[in-house]
């Protein structure tokens, strides 16, 4: 199954499916990005990030790619289990404009998965 | 949730008060973030603190503040002249000004009487 991000922020696949959720960023200064996993009534955690200089990382069972000409980040869940099931979030760090201001991440709107048994 | 810690984990508010929600971290992580999340949407970032004694607002900190007296804690105030203050507030921290990756705390969601 595969999301198309704001369009169509919510997934639905058979358990043991691959599972893509995709993401576009908005800003081309954008060295870092971060795709987390959010429970209901709970933190985000984090899942897997990929630095602006590559194009593909990969994890135990995820995979994150990186389009940076699109300006399009995805990724990929191998054999989607039901404990997969959450809200999806990409984020992007941007630097701030000064040493003292630091970076800080920009939230995308989330994708929710929902893995069907 | 890691070493972040928030409390309490729901808070109830009353018209023209103030309250006070806790964040504390011991991950020695330099940075530390506040971020509101209203239902079925994304984090939007309230204020951060990269080092003690300092801090910046984010992109909603209207009717907000916050303290970093030490570098584990970094409290924030939910003020009356926030409107409408019913949302799930996430902490978070970071290793260092290289590090980029945050870390989330539990979360508290904050209800209006």
């Amino acid at each position: 199954g595969e999301s198309v991000g704001l369009h169509l922020p919510t997934l639905s696949v058979q358990e043991g499916d691959n599972s893509i959720i995709n993401c576009a960023y908005s800003n081309s200064a954008s060295d870092y990005f971060i795709w987390y996993k959010q429970e209901s009534g709970k933190g985000p955690q984090f899942i897997i990030d990929i630095r602006s200089n590559m194009d593909k990382r990969q994890g135990q069972r995820v995979t994150v790619l990186l389009n940076k000409t699109v300006k399009h980040l995805s990724l990929q869940i191998a054999a989607t289990q039901p404990g997969d099931s959450a809200v999806y979030f990409c984020a992007e760090n941007i630097h701030g404009l000064s040493e003292t201001s630091g970076s800080r991440l920009t939230f995308g709107e989330g994708t929710q998965l929902t893995v069907n048994p | 949730d890691g070493g972040i810690t928030q409390s309490p984990k729901y808070l109830f508010r009353k018209e023209g008060q103030n309250v006070t929600l806790s964040c504390e971290q011991n991950l020695n992580h330099d940075a530390m973030y506040w971020y509101r999340q209203d239902p079925g949407q994304g984090l939007r970032l309230i204020y951060y603190s990269q080092i003690v004694n300092d801090f910046q607002k984010g992109d909603i900190a209207e009717g907000y503040s916050v303290s970093r007296e030490k570098k584990e804690s970094f409290p924030l105030t939910v003020t009356s002249a926030q409107k409408n203050p019913t949302a799930f507030y996430l902490c978070a921290s970071r290793e260092g000004r290289v590090q980029e990756t945050q870390y989330f705390g539990p979360g508290t969601r904050l209800l209006v009487l």
